[in-house]
């Protein structure tokens, strides 16, 4: 079965500051990989997905991801935070036989001003 | 833009009601899906439709049923609420398989 760890609960940046959020998935074949974003009270809102080809994939908001198949990773980066983006973020895997996501726990990011 | 409403944000029921969660969706996706969100857990799936009157089940049926009559409106049913549903129930679509899902706001349920 197909399984996805966000290693940390809670992380706190300071703005401006370089952002790196880690995920690691568990699932034999080529997985198709997605991070959300879920601000306070919202839904979940698709910032970048990746499917197959160019391993570094853009996203909204100025994220990017990087999938390392070797590594069983798919990280979140951004190069210099902003307040806005205090949120929680899923990372989420889909077994490409069907369209059933399997979600990470969730990383809560806070921004310091 | 797709957009995916739920019928409450919030909710209080006494343990052994009958709860009904409702979800539209207007852009005529064929999936829809209800999951719960639970902290540290992320999100879990609780069942998810394919098509009109069809449906199937998550990773965490119990407890719950569901009901789609209509292309764009899924229902989740607690038949009998219990303080272990009290929960956060957030309901998505998608245009088909390997499709991005869209969410809705999400229903906070609480069970007493």
């Amino acid at each position: 079965a197909q399984s996805v760890t966000q290693p940390d609960i809670h992380i706190t940046v300071s703005e401006g500051a370089s952002l790196e959020l880690r995920c690691n998935y568990s699932y034999g074949a080529t997985p198709y990989l997605f991070w959300y974003v879920q601000s306070p009270g919202q839904g979940l809102q698709l910032l970048l997905k990746y499917f197959s080809g160019d391993t570094l994939v853009q996203g909204i908001k100025g994220f990017e991801a990087e999938f390392k198949r070797s590594q069983s990773s798919f990280n979140l980066r951004k190069p210099s935070v902003h307040w806005s983006d205090a949120a929680e973020y899923f990372c989420a895997v889909n077994n490409n036989a069907g369209n059933m996501l399997t979600f990470g726990g969730g990383t809560r990011l806070m921004v310091k001003p | 833009d797709v957009k995916v409403t739920q019928s409450s944000r919030y909710l209080v029921k006494r343990t052994g009601e009958k709860v009904f969660l409702e979800c539209v969706q207007d852009m005529d996706h064929e999936n829809m899906f209800w999951y719960r969100q639970d902290p540290g857990l992320g999100l879990r799936l609780i069942y998810f439709s394919y098509d009109v009157k069809m449906k199937e089940k998550g990773d965490i049926p119990e407890g719950y049923s569901v009901s789609r009559e209509k292309k764009e409106r899924f229902s989740l049913i607690l038949e009998s609420a219990s303080t272990n549903q009290t929960s956060m129930y957030l309901c998505a679509s998608s245009a088909g398989w390997q499709e991005t899902q869209y969410f809705g706001p999400g229903t906070r349920l609480l069970v007493l």
